[in-house]
């Protein structure tokens, strides 16, 4: 099974601050990787796939990228409706795994 | 628009048995692959299992193998989910996921990542 790490586990940032999260996987999983955002009381929103392609209406503040096995997620410059927890998703191999999540949080 | 509508949750005690149901609309159903994805209270998201578009493929979480049964009924867009000998830690909210494989009678496309979901149904394991 792929582990997918994810960290850190709580980003604090205020509004308009650069966000970066990582996300590793124990095995190469080529860019066969998305990145989700959920809000609270709301259902997963696929942002990412591929590594570093957005998602349909996506905005352009989000950004992914890859080195090897590495992973990363960045929000330019955060807006208030960024806060949430988000979560990397490999699907190159079965079973599909999903990070354990990096809750980003207004400081 | 894509909607996702699950059904057939609640309260089940542990070695028992319950389904859900996911019915589907806004896109051509029979040619996705579909999956289940849970998630703990308070938890993060795992993944339960996927079917194919035709059916054919089921892999499974290890944590449900066995247990666990995903069917789908492509004449009536729907996407089930049948739990059998339940477990405390199987409860969680269950989403319904339109996966981005697409397979039509010439060949496949995308791969098993989720762009839709439902709104969830929780399911409560205890005695």
């Amino acid at each position: 099974e792929v582990v997918m790490t994810q960290s850190p586990a709580t980003l604090s940032l205020s509004p308009g601050e650069r966000a970066t999260l990582s996300c590793r996987a124990s095995q190469s999983i080529n860019i066969n990787l998305a990145w989700y955002q959920q809000k609270p009381g709301q259902t997963p929103r696929l942002l990412i796939y591929g590594a570093s392609t957005r998602a349909t209406g996506v905005p352009l503040r989000f950004s992914g990228s890859n080195s090897g096995t590495e992973f990363t997620l960045t929000i330019s410059s955060l807006q208030s409706e960024d806060f949430a927890v988000y979560y990397c998703q490999q699907y190159n191999n079965w079973p599909l795994t999903f990070g354990g999540g990096t809750k980003v949080e207004i400081k | 628009e894509v909607q996702l509508l699950e059904s057939g949750g609640g309260l089940a005690q542990p070695g028992g048995s319950l389904g859900l149901s996911c019915e589907a609309s806004g896109f051509s159903f029979s040619n996705y692959a579909m999956g289940w994805v849970r998630q703990a209270p308070g938890k993060g998201l795992e993944w339960v299992s996927t079917i194919t578009n035709t059916g054919d493929n089921t892999p499974y979480a290890d944590s449900v193998k066995g247990r666990f049964t995903i069917s789908r009924d492509n004449s009536k867009n729907t996407l089930y989910l049948q739990m059998n000998f339940l477990r405390a830690e199987d409860t969680a909210t269950y989403y319904c996921a339109k996966s981005r494989k697409y397979c039509d009678s010439r060949n496949c496309q995308g791969a098993h990542y989720y762009d839709s979901w439902g709104q969830g149904a929780l399911v409560t394991v205890s005695s």
